[in-house]
């Protein structure tokens, strides 16, 4: 069964502070790992990656993949109350469709 | 940007009775569509794999006869829950890409769904 953990499934910080959220995985068969925000409804894109230790960076928030130690890290520096969601790591597999496996997600919540 | 557009947003229904909901891709062809179930506090569970013109395909521990899928059209697929039960009750989203199987998703806005 592919699996796909993060942690901490939980995490409460306060404005300013610099969060990161884990995603290991024990499959090696994907294309992609990819990143989400979920407040709401629907998932949020925020980052894909498919290269060792290539850190891709969007503002405050920053993601890098490790695929010899199968885990992927996702950063958030001078974190705001707007960042309070779901964060969502999912594994692309190209070979089976195109389905997205998703982890548990990690639910932030940044207090003022 | 394609839209995904999933109706409804949101549906309570009698125990017993089936839902339908329909997830259509707005200005693109998809030939392949996801449906997720995602529980208060967890994520998105992927249920099944809809394919146009072909029978969908199943997670592990998904029940099929429960959870029927519709692909009729390349832009339409619907997900029937029949004989809904309360413990049914979930967030029900919708995914499909453009063209070949691709990293760029997109999801509908969901379907809640509460049965009494």
């Amino acid at each position: 069964e592919d699996k796909v953990v993060q942690s901490p499934l939980s995490l409460v910080v306060h404005e300013g502070d610099t969060v990161t959220l884990n995603c290991s995985y024990e499959v090696t068969n994907f294309r992609s790992l990819l990143w989400y925000k979920q407040e709401k409804k629907a998932p949020t894109f925020l980052f894909m990656l498919t290269s060792s230790g290539i850190e891709k960076k969007s503002g405050r928030l920053s993601s890098i993949l490790d695929k010899k130690e199968l885990f992927s890290i996702l950063n958030i520096t001078a974190t705001q109350t707007g960042d309070s969601a779901i964060y969502l790591c999912a594994l692309f597999f190209y070979n089976q469709g195109g389905k997205l496996i998703f982890g548990q997600g990690t639910e932030l919540s940044v207090k003022p | 940007g394609a839209v995904v557009s999933q109706h409804p947003s949101r549906v309570i229904c009698k125990s017993g009775t089936s839902v339908k909901i329909e997830c259509r891709s707005l200005d693109f062809q998809a030939t392949t569509m996801f449906w997720y179930r995602q529980f208060p506090k967890q994520s998105l569970m992927l249920m099944a794999t809809s394919n146009e013109g072909s029978k969908a395909t199943y997670e592990q521990g998904v029940e099929k006869d429960k959870f029927l899928i519709n692909h009729a059209s390349l832009t339409l697929s619907t997900l029937t829950v029949t004989s809904a039960h309360p413990e049914d009750s979930s967030f029900y989203i919708c995914s499909a890409s453009r063209g070949a199987p691709n990293e760029k998703l997109f999801f509908g806005s969901g379907t809640q769904l509460s049965v009494l």
